[in-house]
């Protein structure tokens, strides 16, 4: 089964247009979430973990335990947030492992 | 830091030969980690290492692939031998997380492979 789950391949909105990249998992217990980010044949980044309650770049990510998402949020979309975004869990059961979600692409169009 | 040191940063090679890749994780880091990265596939963890030590190899493709750590600054991955379909960006990550620290993972600039 799969633990992480970013339902969209693709999310394209135009410049100024509120971003939504879903992330949901599931895990017993407490995990630790996070987002990546990979610019175009650059490295993933760590943009932010859910521990830290911070803003990085505009972006924000609550995690609902609830409903055991992880969303990334921005209000208006900028050019240069075009990118590949991964959603990724630790956990105890995981070792130090992390496992990713497969991906979001997001294209911010002019 | 530099932070994760990988080499070469792109490699061309033919089918039937000897790839090795290496991996200079940040001082300090005792887990390191080896992913690859397909457009089909996505991201996918190959082997990680704690300590030096090999943890989970569960995700290393088939025999032709191995990961060695001699020590806790370096690591490579060898395919022998490559085929085609083992074109991908092969990335290597290191975290602090074997020393009870974050969990969260630095990773490399990555090496591109291309096998004709």
């Amino acid at each position: 089964a799969q633990r992480v789950t970013q339902p969209e391949k693709l999310l394209s909105v135009f410049k100024g247009a509120p971003v939504e990249l879903k992330c949901n998992y599931s895990y017993s217990g407490s995990p630790e979430l996070f987002w990546y980010v990979q610019y175009s044949r650059q490295r993933l980044q760590l943009l932010l973990r859910h521990i830290s309650r911070e803003s990085i770049k505009g972006f924000t990510a609550d995690l609902n335990k609830g409903e055991t998402s992880f969303h990334l949020k921005k209000p208006f979309a900028q050019e240069e947030d075009s990118a590949m975004y991964y959603c990724a869990l630790s956990g105890p059961s995981y070792g130090n492992k992390l496992v990713f979600g497969a991906g979001t692409i997001l294209r911010v169009k002019s | 830091d530099a932070g994760v040191i990988q080499s070469p940063r792109h490699e061309v090679t033919e089918m039937g030969q000897e790839v090795t890749l290496r991996c200079k994780p940040i001082s300090g880091h005792n887990s390191l980690f080896w992913y690859r990265q397909t457009m089909m596939r996505g991201l996918e963890l190959l082997i990680y290492f704690n300590n030096n030590v090999p943890i989970d190899d569960s995700g290393m493709p088939e025999d032709r692939f191995s990961a060695k750590m001699p020590n806790a600054s370096f690591s490579t991955l060898k395919i022998q031998p490559s085929e085609p379909r083992d074109s991908a960006v092969y990335f290597c990550a290191s975290s602090p997380a074997g020393t009870g620290g974050t969990n969260e993972q630095f990773f490399g600039p990555g090496t591109r492979l291309t096998v004709l």
